[in-house]
């Protein structure tokens, strides 16, 4: 099946400081999407991508879609305290009669004090 | 807080034994799909529920199924559990089929097999 490649796995970074993430595949796919996830939550969805060559804005977080269609990244600026979480990167895909999302394994963003 | 609401929280069952999680999706959606995230992966998506039929299942054996309500709840039954089931189980709704990206996850259930 289809696999993201999401690096770096975990991040340890100081307050106020830019984070940049990014995710891999080597198949393309047409929708991109970040997406959150807290401790005891559901994964939230922070910015969908649908266009390559897409740069998209949500406050802090930026994402691209990168022009080849096989990758994308997250930068957040200025990171504060809830911040803290992991960051996944998916893909949509149509397989087997519905539209599923792909997921990559995460990066665990830490923030020290 | 999304709407999406998942019962119970946590469950722990013992290998063979079969489990039933639910899934209320968010007021209008009509679509529920369930994930499956082991610990340290992201989610993998199991079926997605259109109009209380099946209409998607990704690489997950039969002893998966679920079923979807008139109300556009689901469940999620899996039988003959095994170790490796342990995971939290996410369900998402959204508002048709189509609109997969704009789905609301639920908290999850954690289900632990002993």
């Amino acid at each position: 099946g289809q696999q993201l490649n999401q690096s770096p796995q975990s991040m340890f970074i100081q307050e106020g400081e830019d984070v940049s993430m990014n995710c891999t595949s080597s198949s393309i796919f047409n929708t991109w999407l970040w997406y959150k996830q807290d401790p005891g939550e559901g994964p939230v969805l922070l910015i969908a991508l649908y266009k390559a060559g897409e740069l998209t804005s949500n406050g802090r977080l930026t994402a691209q879609f990168g022009i080849t269609r096989k990758d994308s990244f997250l930068n957040i600026s200025a990171s504060i305290p809830s911040d803290v979480g992991i960051y996944f990167c998916a893909v949509l895909y149509s397989g087997g009669g519905a539209d599923g999302l792909t997921f990559g394994k995460g990066t665990h963003l830490i923030i020290q004090p | 807080e999304t709407g999406v609401t998942q019962s119970p929280t946590h469950l722990i069952k013992t290998r063979g034994q079969q489990v039933t999680l639910r899934c209320s999706s968010q007021s209008g959606h009509n679509t529920v799909s369930w994930y499956q995230q082991a610990l340290g992966q992201g989610p993998q998506f199991i079926f997605q529920y259109y109009r209380e039929e099946e209409n998607g299942r990704g690489n997950f054996p039969p002893r998966f199924s679920g079923l979807q309500f008139p109300n556009y709840s689901s469940e999620l039954n899996v039988n003959a559990l095994e170790l490796d089931d342990s995971a939290l189980y996410l369900c998402a709704s959204s508002l048709g089929q189509g609109r997969v990206t704009e789905a609301f996850f639920g908290q999850g259930t954690r289900l632990t097999v002993v």
